[in-house]
Order: structure tokens, then sequence, then C-alpha cells
């Protein structure tokens, strides 16, 4: 079982719409949570982090729930660039920090 | 605008030919690292380094080997490069014992002929 799993899409989601994506972690020693967008053959870069409380940022709303060990992105009024994979990234403290990357979360937003 | 160089967007090499990735950040991070990226299975970290001369194996190291003569500069470096070495090649960087902000190279996409 992969550490962290994201389902690979892609979505498919009109202008305008609300979009969700999930994304499970599997080790407890989980602590901090982040969501990277990448685009297409570019560099992944740092969307938001994801707090326990939950925090939003304009459009884009991120949850944690540590109980079920899922993180969670949605993106409210979906714009045509907002199309891009979306990396789930998890670090763990074991010792010293391990990153995860998930393999990403496709969204293409059609006009 | 701090940024993460890396010296080729695209590449193509022989089989067998040792091949030479350069990395180089202005922010004066201590930790740099080398990722790979295929399609499926995410970023899977090759190796890493926290500081000048020093260097650790990530998670799938084989046939590689990384070089930290400057603070600024990680390269990697394919020993004998082979068809199963094609992939997108990302080197990061972020500050010391800090779980934000790394920062990416544009990626260098190496083929293996």
């Amino acid at each position: 079982r992969k550490e962290v799993e994201q389902d690979p899409g892609p979505f498919n989601v009109p202008e305008g719409a609300t979009v969700a994506f999930n994304c499970t972690y599997s080790n407890s020693a989980s602590q901090s949570f982040f969501w990277y967008r990448q685009d297409c053959r570019k560099e992944p870069k740092l969307l938001m982090s994801v707090y326990s409380s939950g925090n939003e940022d304009g459009r884009f709303t991120a949850q944690l729930n540590r109980a079920s060990q899922y993180i969670s992105l949605l993106i409210r009024d979906s714009k045509l660039s907002d199309s891009a994979t979306y990396l789930c990234v998890v670090n763990l403290n074991t010792g010293g920090f391990k990153t995860i990357f998930g393999a990403g979360t496709r969204l293409f937003v059609k006009a | 605008d701090v940024k993460v160089t890396q010296s080729s967007r695209y590449l193509v090499k022989r089989t067998g030919e040792k091949v030479f990735l350069e990395c180089v950040q202005d922010m004066d991070h201590e930790n740099m690292f080398w990722y790979r990226q295929d399609p499926g299975l995410g970023l899977r970290l090759i190796y890493f380094s926290y500081d000048v001369k020093m260097k650790e194996k990530g998670d799938i190291p084989e046939g590689y080997s990384v070089s930290r003569e400057k603070k600024e500069r990680f390269s990697l470096i394919l020993e004998s490069a082979s068809t199963n070495q094609t992939s997108m090649y990302l080197c990061a960087s972020r500050p010391i014992d800090s779980p934000y902000g790394y920062t990416f190279g544009s990626g260098t996409r190496l083929t293996i002929v």
C-alpha cells in the first residue's frame, strides 16, 4: 500500500463548478500536510498548507481529518487556470523529516 | 525572485554514458534534494544533502551518486545510464529543519536511448 494515495483522475469539470479531492495517508507519524500544484511540464509549487482546524485561501479550502487519516482540497468556482495536477504532500517525523509526495490528481476545467 | 536552476531542460544520452545533472540554488538553503518523477508513481527521492559534502541516500539511490562541494550546488550523477533511468528529474532546496517551502527547479527531462 502506498504511504500517500490519491485518485489520479482526471476530473473533468465545467468552469464555475466546485470540485473536491481527497488524499489518504497510512503513517500515523504524519505531522504536516500540504497541497502542491503542478502545471503540465512544470515543477511543483506549494499551493497551501493544511491545518487541523481547516484553512481557506480564496477559492481553495483544505481540511485535515487525523482520525480517518485523510486530507482534502476543495476548489470553488473553478477557473480554466485551475487545470493542473494537485499533489498531496505529507511530512513524517521519524527522527528526522521525511516528505512523501502523492502521485497527484489531474484536474481539467473546461469552458 | 529566489531560484533553483537546473542546467538542462531536455537531455538525450546513450546507454552506458556517465550523465551529470547540475542544480544551483541562490537561497542559501542547507537542504537540497534530487527527485525523479514518473507517471503514476509521484516524486521519489534519490538522494539528499543537509550540508556541504554531506549526502544521504533516499528511497531509490541505486545507479546514482551525488556531489555537493559547495552549498549552492548539488549534482546528480548517473554512473552508467540505462533506459530505465529515462525520467523527469527535479532538484529542490529547503531551509534547514523546515517542513515547509520546498522550492523546485524546472526539471530536466532525461531520455536514455
